[in-house]
């Protein structure tokens, strides 16, 4: 099956820095990568997505990069605040219905 | 908001209960997901009904029973559980595909005493 490793599992990062977060992935025919993002006490959230015919995708502080010929796929946040402070997911298909997810990312902004 | 609603948020049952969760989703959607959130550890898929037909039993024991009625409610069912069943259980619908994205409720925090 599909096999998603995420790294790191925890990060701290001052306020107003850049955070990035890696995932690789097993299943070279995976064409879509979400990214959730999970506050304390709430489920996962979509925050940004791409799929496998472009390499980068941008959303305000948020993006997303691709890199389908390593099967690695990151996403970047910058200028962080301290209401990113959260658990980070990467996900990637498997099959016709199923994600598998990685991780975990327990990002914390220092003020 | 998400459009995924999960019932109870929080729930305390002993060994020898029986509960049920509930799932409603205003999106739409034709597919719906169990997953099981633990300490540490990576998102586990239960269950999968397209169309309200389950397409996925990921080797869950039969103390969980899903039932889908209908493409907007999804209940698991509880039954005899183990205090290792606690953890926080989400519900996720989407479009039919694995390349479609999975909106999630706000999960049931599940406590087996």
């Amino acid at each position: 099956g599909e096999n998603v490793e995420q790294h790191p599992s925890t990060l701290s990062v001052q306020e107003g820095d850049s955070a990035v977060i890696k995932c690789t992935y097993s299943d070279s025919a995976s064409n879509y990568f979400p990214w959730y993002k999970q506050e304390l006490g709430k489920g996962p959230q979509l925050i940004i997505d791409i799929r496998s015919n472009v390499g980068e995708k941008k959303d305000q502080r948020i993006a997303v990069t691709l890199n389908k010929t390593a099967k690695h796929f990151s996403l970047h946040i910058t200028e962080t605040q301290p209401e990113d402070s959260a658990v980070y997911f990467c996900a990637a298909p498997f099959g016709n219905e199923k994600l598998t997810f990685g991780t975990g990312t327990r990002l914390t902004i220092i003020p | 908001e998400t459009g995924v609603t999960q019932t109870p948020r929080h729930l305390v049952m002993g060994m020898t209960n029986k509960k049920s969760l509930k799932c409603e989703q205003h999106l739409g959607h034709n597919a719906m997901y169990w997953y099981k959130q633990s300490a540490k550890k990576p998102l586990e898929l239960m269950f999968v009904y397209n169309f309200k037909e389950q397409t996925e039993n990921n080797s869950v024991p039969s103390r969980f029973s899903p039932e889908c009625p209908n493409s907007s409610h999804l209940f698991l069912h509880l039954h005899t559980l183990q205090p290792e069943d606690s953890a926080l259980y989400l519900c996720a619908s989407s479009q039919v595909g694995g390349s479609e994205t999975q909106y999630f409720g706000p999960g049931t925090r599940l406590l087996v005493l």
